[in-house]
């Protein structure tokens, strides 16, 4: 399959738990990344590999996968985490490169 | 981590051909890595359009494959896109990006992007 999946949009109030979700079978053979996306900004790397964090990006987001669901969890969500979110990985065959539709996440 | 800068038009007519350039800095385009370009139309997500790997293989978007192509210039230390046939559905801010060459994968560098409009 060449898609990856996410929901739209997702709100959490201040200070709670989210979880944003990827979708796609490529997620079985590659481990999803995860961009936040400000407005007027380029992506920014927050999760990459099985659960890595680039320096200077908050311990309050971590990543996981089960099958072929990769989630973005949230813990503690501030104002500043408001932004669109995007999923990445490898096609199944490894030669192209996807991208889920992203996921404009609210924090109320 | 290098640092990505793209040029180019910003402004395109419709039917003609679109060139940006990628200058790398504080990196080698020689360097084991994939050399992408990734759009983003207005208010709309990502969409990769393909990549070039520094020893000049290359992949592309199905979509785009019949009108994009992505050199490496290795005496400049930049890539470059091309893409035919501009419509206005081209419209949007194109970024050029590292993506990994080993595991884990993930884009390690974005450029700040730059705007295109097709229009006559």
């Amino acid at each position: 399959s060449s898609e990856l999946t996410q929901d739209p949009a997702v709100s959490v109030a201040l200070g709670h738990t989210v979880r944003i979700t990827c979708q796609g079978d490529s997620l079985r053979s590659y481990y999803a990344s995860w961009y936040q996306q400000k407005p007027g900004q380029a992506p920014v790397l927050v999760i990459y590999g099985q659960n890595n964090r680039p320096s200077g990006i908050p311990d309050r987001f971590s990543g996981s996968t089960s099958g072929n669901t990769a989630s973005l969890t949230l813990t503690g969500a501030q104002a500043e985490d408001e932004a669109d979110y995007f999923c990445n990985s490898r096609d199944s065959s490894g030669k192209l490169l996807l991208f889920g539709g992203g996921t404009k996440l609210t924090v109320l | 981590q290098v640092h990505l800068q793209e040029s180019g038009p910003g402004l395109v007519k419709p039917s003609g051909t679109l060139s940006l350039t990628c200058a790398v800095s504080g990196g080698s385009v020689s360097s084991p890595t994939w050399w992408t370009w990734v759009r983003q139309p207005p208010g709309k997500g990502l969409e990769w359009i393909g990549e070039i790997y520094h020893l000049g293989g290359t992949n592309y978007n199905p979509s785009l494959i019949s009108r994009v192509i992505i050199s490496v210039d290795k005496s400049k230390n930049q890539f470059s896109l091309r893409l035919g046939s501009m419509t206005a559905a081209d419209t949007a801010i194109y970024y050029c990006a590292s993506y990994t060459a080993t595991s884990p994968y993930f884009f390690d560098s974005w450029g700040q992007g730059t705007l295109v409009i097709v229009s006559s």
